[in-house]
């Protein structure tokens, strides 16, 4: 089965804060796919940046980094420096090779950031 | 270039009655999907489409059909609304249901309510 649990519900910072997003996720399947999505309070969600299982390279880009670990099945989240627009829920989800489930996508439950200024 | 465009934004319904989401997309995308928000649950597939033509079940069918019109349109139907179904509804679409172009892109989503 396909899971992804993010253990932070809620989380509040200060601005300027750097501030780590957790994503776990479990499959038996050896080729899959990670993402992360953004949804500001404005309620769309927004594609963040999709990581395969085969490539465990970190990811930049600006103030956001990504620390994929198969070792550890995390797909963790940075925000450097955080804003006050970088409050949303943040959501990381899966999506295998199988035949059945093959281009679902399996949610996290979501983490909600909260910026202070 | 508009993305996915889904109607209505907002919907009252009352126990029993029917209607139709409606979503489109301007992206030449093959596959579309449907999901449902429900608070502290993230997001769960109803149903998808694959490519013009073809549907199929996801995690929570039940209550639901679908229709996909035209490689735009993907239609989501609720027959008989219960308070069961009140949630935001996402459709969202990817250029491709295989290898190498996964990334799904979503609409603003429908916030129903049904009383």
């Amino acid at each position: 089965a396909q899971k992804v649990t993010q253990a932070q519900t809620e989380i509040s910072v200060v601005e300027k804060e750097d501030v780590t997003l957790d994503c776990v996720y479990e499959t038996r399947d050896t080729t899959y796919y990670l993402f992360w999505y953004k949804q500001p309070p404005s309620g769309e969600l927004v594609f963040l940046i999709r990581r395969n299982s085969f490539d465990e390279q970190n990811e930049i880009s600006g103030r956001y980094s990504w620390n994929f670990q198969k070792s550890t099945s995390s797909f963790n989240f940075t925000i450097t420096a955080s804003q006050v627009v970088d409050s949303a829920v943040y959501f990381c989800a899966l999506m295998t090779d199988r035949g059945s489930t093959l281009g679902r996508l399996y949610f996290g439950r979501g983490t909600q950031l909260t910026v202070w200024p | 270039n508009a993305g996915v465009t889904q109607t209505p934004k907002f919907q009252v319904l009352k126990t029993g009655q029917s209607m139709t989401l409606q979503c489109a997309q301007d992206m030449n995308h093959n596959s579309m999907y449907w999901y449902r928000q429900d608070p502290g649950m993230g997001l769960r597939l109803i149903y998808y489409s694959a490519s013009e033509g073809t549907t199929d079940k996801g995690e929570v069918p039940n209550g639901y059909n679908v229709s996909r019109l035209n490689k735009r349109e993907f239609s989501l139907r609720l027959e008989s609304a219960a308070p069961s179904q009140t949630s935001v509804y996402f459709c969202a679409s990817s250029e491709s249901f295989w290898r190498e172009h996964y990334e799904q892109y979503f609409g603003p989503g429908t916030r129903l309510t049904v009383t």
